[in-house]
């Protein structure tokens, strides 16, 4: 079953704009959620994360909202730059040992 | 200081064949995690090491798949009788200590197999 779902496989933004990525999950046993940025070749990059007893985190352009009622996430990339354009995955861990729960990754591609 | 590294970075092998898959994690980091990745979906947990031993190996496929890390710090991961089904891309990660709760992991670029 697939706990973490990103429901956009892609998503296109003009540079300079609001980029929303979602996420939704379904088990309510997982207390942080994180995103990962990741290019192609590389490994995912941690990019910001959010303990489950806040509802928001902001890092600069990033900030990722939690709904825990709704079972939701999202991250917020303002202003959304070039640079910005990879695949974003959304995950979930719960306990010692963190072992991460991915969604599937949105593309993020934004257009100068 | 160095990052995750992993190798080979391209594996190509024939079905029923044996292959290991190494990563070496960032010194220090006692929590060592293993991940597969298939085309258009997210990583998904393969194993985790505490220090030497294997605290959760509950994403292991099924028995042909095993790991070690035999001295707590670079780990393989072994694949007898490959099948095409293996084909992949194997991410490593470590974190300073996975026995508290939530510490950051570092991924390594990924080991991309192939199984023809």
């Amino acid at each position: 079953d697939q706990q973490v779902k990103q429901n956009s496989p892609s998503l296109s933004v003009q540079e300079g704009r609001i980029s929303i990525l979602n996420c939704d999950y379904t088990n309510s046993m997982f207390d942080y959620f994180l995103w990962y940025k990741k290019y192609p070749a590389e490994g995912p990059t941690f990019l910001i994360s959010i303990s489950s007893i806040k509802d928001k985190n902001e890092d600069g352009r990033f900030t990722v909202f939690l709904n825990k009622s709704a079972k939701h996430l999202s991250l917020h990339i303002v202003p959304s730059q070039p640079g910005d354009s990879a695949v974003y995955f959304c995950a979930a861990s719960f306990g010692s040992g963190s072992r991460l729960t991915f969604g599937e990754g949105t593309q993020l591609t934004v257009n100068p | 200081g160095a990052g995750v590294s992993q190798t080979p970075s391209n594996k190509v092998t024939e079905k029923g064949k044996y292959v290991e898959l190494r990563c070496d994690p960032i010194s220090g980091h006692t929590a060592l995690y293993w991940y597969r990745q298939s085309l258009g979906q997210g990583p998904e947990f393969l194993i985790y090491f505490q220090g030497t031993g294997a605290a959760d190996d509950s994403g292991l496929p099924n028995d042909r798949f095993f790991a070690v890390r035999p001295e707590g710090s670079v780990s393989t991961l072994k694949i007898q009788r490959t099948e095409r089904g293996d084909s992949a891309v194997y991410l490593c990660a470590s974190s300073l200590d996975g026995s508290v709760s939530y510490n950051e992991q570092f991924f390594g670029p990924g080991t991309r197999l192939t199984v023809l």
